[in-house]
């Protein structure tokens, strides 16, 4: 499996609570995405960043910010979280222009 | 805009058999490619698969292959032999052709495959 992590891997927590997802990956890829992912659904790109200091939305309407400080980091941010935030979330990276990507566990996070 | 459509929710096959699972897609471009990618339950997502439109050889890894359809816009999935650990959400994607600043994937829905003993 690849070398790319993210925690926690499950969350519950109570609406208007500000999280953070985070993700690492130790390959050293200078592309990361966030993919969100509703049950029984496809994923939805929803921010990537094509290396430091350079993040984009995706094509999915997100309330979530990212950043991208240092290469092998790419923490997604929810300052206040609702019940629509209920989802699974993954984060992938890939090199330069290959096409393929590595997928995190993903974190499943429940806003109540 | 490129859209990929999975018309089979779930599935179902019996230990040892072939199944295949169907993906369409739409697009105005000429140079892309095409992946399948594994879903198991609670672990992470794999690339199964992948395909180069330009290429017109189906592409092959081990038990799985694909029928790949270009003009018909086309990306059938064929498990050979199928195992337990088949068992999976499978989706199919797409992606402009790499190189390009983004390389974003564009995710059909899943077909849920079980794998019955």
């Amino acid at each position: 499996e690849a070398d790319i992590y993210q925690t926690p891997r499950y969350l519950v927590i109570g609406t208007g609570k500000k999280i953070t997802l985070e993700c690492s990956q130790t390959m050293g890829h200078d592309k990361m995405y966030w993919y969100q992912q509703d049950p029984g659904m496809e994923l939805h790109l929803i921010h990537y960043s094509y290396g430091v200091n350079s993040t984009e939305k995706g094509d999915l309407s997100s309330e979530s910010t990212v950043s991208r400080i240092r290469t092998e980091h790419f923490p997604l941010t929810l300052e206040s979280a609702r019940p629509s935030h209920t989802s699974q979330y993954l984060c992938a990276s890939g090199r330069g222009s290959s096409y393929e990507q590595y997928f995190g566990p993903g974190t499943r996070l429940t806003v109540t | 805009a490129q859209t990929v459509t999975q018309s089979q929710p779930e599935m179902s096959v019996q230990e040892a058999e072939t199944v295949t699972l169907s993906c369409t897609y739409d697009t105005s471009e000429n140079n892309y490619y095409l992946f399948w990618y594994k879903q198991p339950p609670s672990r992470q997502m794999i690339l199964v698969i992948r395909q180069e439109a330009y290429k017109q050889q189906n592409a092959t890894e081990n038990r799985f292959s694909v029928n790949f359809q270009k003009a018909a816009k086309s990306f059938s999935l064929k498990i050979s032999d199928s195992q337990l650990g088949d068992t999976a959400m499978y989706f199919c994607a797409f992606m402009k052709h790499p190189g390009g600043a983004t390389n974003k994937l564009i995710f059909g829905t899943g077909t849920l495959l079980a794998v019955q003993p």
